[in-house]
């Protein structure tokens, strides 16, 4: 049971716009930056949005993140097959004096 | 170009000990706060420590305290990471990352990992 809530799937057709839900509490995500890591298959998590909502260089515009509240979602918009990968949220947790993730969602372009 | 290269992974007996490296290039190593993170065998991300660019600050997840010891060495822009007692759910693919700030979940970039497994 992860700290972060995110859905186990998602899904899209070809230029669709997808978003990613993550939720988490006043500890976490409530007084704390989110980031989003975007994980290809068979390859390492890559950092995809830090600070809540800022693309690293080289990240398409297509990625976009928003942060409410204790809750963050992650927009994927244009889609393309490349996009289909796992997707997790993170943050740090006060409470825990540690990092939690959110279980991840795997990202199916159809 | 900043790079990350862990080694060290393999097959260890539960009770055993296991000690993972990361080598890092292309940055000023003494400047970052470090951390491992694992993903277990079709799981998710699970952050394990974080240690600070002197190594006086460490921070760990509940379940390794006592058991797992992150450290570096800074003369040789090297992290460690000393695994004993290890249990069958310490099995997964360990990644180093560089660690942008405390109080954040800033990790980049990644290692391309090295495979534990704990099994008998």
């Amino acid at each position: 049971q992860s700290v972060l809530t995110q859905p186990p799937s998602a899904s899209g057709t070809p230029g669709q716009r997808v978003t990613i839900s993550c939720s988490g509490s006043g500890s976490n995500i409530g007084s704390n930056s989110v980031f989003w890591y975007q994980q290809l298959p068979g390859t390492a998590p890559k950092l995809l949005i830090y600070i809540n909502n800022q693309r690293p260089s080289g990240v398409p515009d297509r990625f976009s993140a928003s942060k409410s509240g204790t809750s963050a979602s992650l927009a994927i918009s244009g889609l393309r097959s490349e996009d289909e990968a796992d997707y997790y949220c993170a943050a740090w947790d006060d409470s825990l004096s540690g990092v939690v993730f959110g279980g991840g969602t795997k990202l199916t372009v159809l | 170009e900043v790079h990350l290269v862990e080694s060290g992974g393999g097959l260890v007996q539960p009770g055993g000990s296991l000690r993972l490296s990361c080598a890092a290039s292309g940055f000023t190593f003494t400047s970052y706060w470090m951390t491992w993170v694992r993903q277990a065998p079709g799981k998710g991300l699970e952050w394990v420590a974080n240690i600070k660019q002197d190594g006086s600050e460490k921070y760990y997840v509940d379940s390794v305290k006592g058991r797992l010891t992150i450290s570096r060495d800074n003369a040789r822009n090297s992290l460690y990471l000393q695994m004993n007692n290890l249990r069958a759910e310490d099995t997964a693919v360990y990644y180093c990352a560089r660690y942008q700030s405390i109080s954040s979940a800033w990790f980049d970039p990644w290692g391309q990992g090295t495979l534990v497994t704990v099994s008998s």
